[in-house]
């Protein structure tokens, strides 16, 4: 079945450093794929998304492609903040078109940046 | 606007009680909805998802059980809670319409301590 592979956190960075959290996927067919971002005692909130190949999402300064190829979605961001402490849950989801209403979330990675 | 709510906000219940959480979604019809769980420090697991009035997908064998009586209300219960339920529950729907590609709308969720 789909699934998603995320590396393991805690990845802990300094102000103003370079992010990438890596993310690798498994499906039968042309998955949708997003990044959301849990804030400590909330729910998650999408951060970005794409929805076929080559396609890159953006948002708030991070940014990810969707890269068939190699299976992959990694998370990037130029220059982090403290206000960037969170964890990051990289899915995927089937398209609605062949009867997909499920996504699957990768394990999170948490991310603490210091001042 | 679509909006989502989750109550309580917190709970802390013994073990062998009763347990009912509540999910609405204002602003939408016939979504998709879901209830997930996160362990402390874990990732999401699926619990259960509803495409309709009545009709309730379970993913995991075990003590709780979901109903959704209207159209934009989602119930999680238990008749006799265990430790091990304790957790972060949290809501989430989608969009039916294939051009929402599944992105997934999350409650504030529900902090549960069974003691």
């Amino acid at each position: 079945g789909d699934s998603v592979t995320q590396m393991e956190g805690p990845v802990t960075l300094s102000e103003e450093a370079f992010l990438t959290i890596n993310c690798t996927y498994t499906a039968t067919g042309y998955p949708s794929l997003f990044w959301y971002v849990q804030y400590p005692g909330e729910g998650l909130q999408l951060l970005l998304k794409a929805t076929k190949a080559d396609d890159k999402g953006s948002n708030k300064g991070f940014e990810a492609t969707y890269r068939k190829e190699t299976t992959s979605f990694h998370l990037e961001k130029g220059s982090v903040q403290v206000s960037d402490s969170a964890v990051y849950f990289c899915a995927l989801s089937d398209p609605p078109q062949t009867g997909g209403f499920k996504t699957i979330f990768g394990a999170g990675t948490r991310l603490f940046v210091k001042a | 606007s679509q909006t989502i709510h989750q109550w309580p906000a917190t709970l802390v219940q013994p073990v062998g009680s009763p347990l009912s959480l509540e999910c609405t979604v204002e602003g939408t019809s016939n979504p998709n909805l879901y209830w997930y769980r996160q362990a402390a420090g874990r990732g999401l697991q699926l619990l259960f998802y509803s495409v309709g009035i009545g009709q309730i997908s379970s993913e995991v064998p075990q003590n709780l059980s979901a109903s959704r009586p209207q159209d934009r209300q989602f119930i999680l219960s238990s008749k006799k809670l265990l430790l091990s339920d304790s957790g972060f529950y949290l809501c989430a729907w989608s969009e039916t319409s294939i051009a929402y590609y599944n992105e997934q709308f999350f409650g504030p969720g529900t902090r549960l301590t069974v003691l």
